[in-house]
Formats: C-alpha cells, structure tokens, sequence
C-alpha cells in the first residue's frame, strides 16, 4: 500500500528556533501534499496545500510566513516552523495523494514541543 | 459546502459485539467517503472508502461501511469488535473544490472492553 513517512516524529526545540519537518511518500508520487496541525483531542485542522512545484496555498488564519511549506518533488515536502513559541506545539501530520487517485495518506505524526 | 457530521463522541462496545460508528455527511456532487482510524500519537490510517458501485464497502482489520444516499449516511461496522480496535475514527468527505481536499468528522472515539 501507499506509504507515507515523517521525519522527525518527536522534536523539542528552545522557543524562537526552527524547526524542519520532512514528509516522504516512499511508494508513489505525491503530486499534492497536504499538512494538518492536530490538537489533543480534536480534529485535524488542514494548513495548507500544496502541488509538486508550486507555492502552498494555505487555509485562512495559517500564518504562511510562520509555516513555510516547500514541496519541491513529487516524493518530499517539508513544513518548517519559523521562530517556533510554544503555542506552536502540537501534533503535525502530513498527507499525500497522487493525480487522479481518490485516497489520501497520512504519515504517522510529527510531535512538536517548544519549551 | 461539504461538511460531516459524527455525532458521537465516544462509542462503547464489549469485545465480541458488533460496532457501528455512526457518520452522515453533506456534499455538492458525487460523495467520495472514507474511514481512517487513528492510535495514540500516529497519524492516520486509511480504512476503506466509498466512490462508486455496491453500497457496501468492505475495507481493511474486517471493518465494512454502508453507503447509503437517502440518509446521506455511511456508517463503519464490524461484525465482532476487538479490544485492539480501540481508537479514534474519523469519516471524511472529498470537497470538489479546488485542490479537493477531504473534510473530516470531529471523530468519534471507539472503546471496546474486554
């Protein structure tokens, strides 16, 4: 089946750090990635979307200078959170669907903690 | 606009009972449906989905869904629950619009006891 991968699935960072979160699909090519932040307890909240090669497009109050998504090949996007303060901390899980297939998958979760 | 509806938060099953994880949802156009489930601190995993064809969809772990159009519902079952089925569920609908994101449920948390 499809497989999606997340590198790394837990990080804690000192607060106004950076932080890198890759998402790999390892068996298909993801011609569109989505991110999603998960707070405890909750639904997904959807961030942006992205096509291979094209700036994301983010949802409405996503903060794309903040969250700065680069899907730069059709099997590699990554999510970098900018000048990271601790209200950023929460459950980051990437998505990716090839052209013309119905089914997203979902990577396992990045945790994110600043202290 | 597509939205889902998944009105219970939690569901209570003894182990060897038939589940049902209830799932209505509202779409412009075809309702392209899924089921994920979610453990603790993973992220999700795709259980079965609906696009087109019999209105019962059999998907992965034993677990099917009843499509059906007159109650705009779609509810996930399984025959006979295992305590490893414990987790949180969540039904999505694909939104045509744009980059045809999925919409998902508030999820509903699936409790079986031994």
């Amino acid at each position: 089946g499809a497989v999606v991968s997340q590198h790394p699935s837990w990080v804690i960072c000192k607060s106004g750090t950076s932080v890198k979160i890759e998402c790999r699909s390892l068996d298909f090519q993801a011609t569109t990635m989505f991110w999603y932040r998960q707070f405890p307890k909750q639904s997904l909240m959807l961030m942006a979307t992205s096509n291979e090669g094209s700036k994301a497009t983010y949802e409405q109050g996503v903060e794309k200078d903040k969250f700065l998504i680069n899907h730069a090949s059709l099997t590699l996007s990554t999510l970098t959170v900018t000048s990271a303060h601790p209200e950023d901390s929460s459950f980051y899980i990437c998505s990716a669907r090839t052209s013309g297939a119905p089914t997203q998958y979902f990577g396992p979760g990045t945790r994110l903690l600043v202290l | 606009a597509q939205s889902v509806a998944q009105p219970e938060d939690q569901v209570n099953v003894a182990e060897g009972n038939p589940l049902t994880v209830k799932c209505t949802y509202s779409v412009s156009g075809n309702p392209y449906l899924f089921w994920y489930v979610q453990y603790p601190n993973r992220g999700l995993q795709f259980l079965l989905k609906y696009i087109t064809g019999d209105n019962l969809v059999k998907g992965s772990y034993g677990f099917e869904a009843e499509f059906n159009k007159s109650q705009t519902s779609f509810h996930l079952k399984k025959p006979s629950a295992l305590v490893s089925d414990s987790a949180l569920y969540f039904c999505a609908v694909r939104d045509w619009t744009g980059f045809q994101k999925l919409v998902f449920g508030t999820g509903t948390r699936l409790l079986v006891s031994p």
